[in-house]
């Protein structure tokens, strides 16, 4: 157990639609880091945030946004859904900006139908 | 821009004799290099991370890790193979402090099969 929590673990839901994705850092990790793995791009970096600020963006798409709260959880909010963005969705979390060591949660598989 | 090359999708290997999976990578300055672990339906483990210091870097489970500056690589090896290590394997990179964003770049993994 890394000690990162993801809720919910699957996810189903319909094209067109908005879900949100929970994530809840290791205690004392300022960092959050969220990641998409799917079968055909493999595992990519969306967004990395830290106390509350956005840090770094990767390959994440304008219908996706993240947020980190002042309890330090991150929500990743997917709207507009298609097909193609049914993924594991993973987060991790490290103590600080350079913190070398990302932890990851368990994933929150999205079906979208 | 950061990149990390799997070069096997799948390595096989029997029960008991060493393995080795292969990563070679590409970034700017001093590499940050790490390997991960993936079972079923699971989470990604780490299992080492090579920072500086010591060519050869020991981790969770018995793994350990070559790295090769000349080379460009980061090897993952152990010595004797159990079944139970049968999984998917990550090898990842980041850039160094000082580079900006701390993320990581995967390779596409290798599905590692111990037969028993």
């Amino acid at each position: 157990d890394s000690g990162v929590t993801q809720t919910p673990k699957h996810l189903i839901t319909a094209t067109g639609q908005r879900v949100t994705l929970r994530c809840s850092p290791r205690s004392g990790d300022l960092s959050v880091y969220w990641y998409q793995q799917s079968l055909d791009q493999g595992l990519q970096f969306l967004i990395q945030y830290y106390n509350g600020e956005e840090r770094a963006k990767g390959n994440i798409l304008e219908r996706f946004s993240a947020q980190q709260f002042p309890d330090l959880h991150s929500e990743l909010n997917l709207s507009s859904l298609e097909l193609g963005d049914s993924a594991l969705y993973f987060c991790a979390s490290s103590p600080g900006t350079s913190g070398e060591t990302q932890y990851f949660g368990p994933g929150t598989r999205l079906l979208v139908l | 821009a950061q990149s990390v090359a799997q070069p096997e999708d799948q390595v096989n290997v029997a029960e008991g004799n060493p393995l080795t999976v292969k990563c070679t990578y590409s970034v700017s300055g001093n590499p940050y290099l790490f390997w991960y672990v993936q079972y079923p339906n699971r989470g990604l483990q780490f299992l080492l991370k090579y920072i500086t210091g010591d060519n050869l870097v020991k981790g969770s489970y018995g793994f350990e890790a070559e790295f090769n500056k000349s080379q460009t690589s980061f090897h993952l090896k152990k010595p004797s193979a159990l079944v139970s290590d049968s999984a998917l394997y990550f090898c990842a990179v980041r850039a160094p402090p000082g580079a900006g964003s701390y993320q990581l770049t995967f390779g596409k993994g290798t599905k590692l099969s111990v037969i028993p």
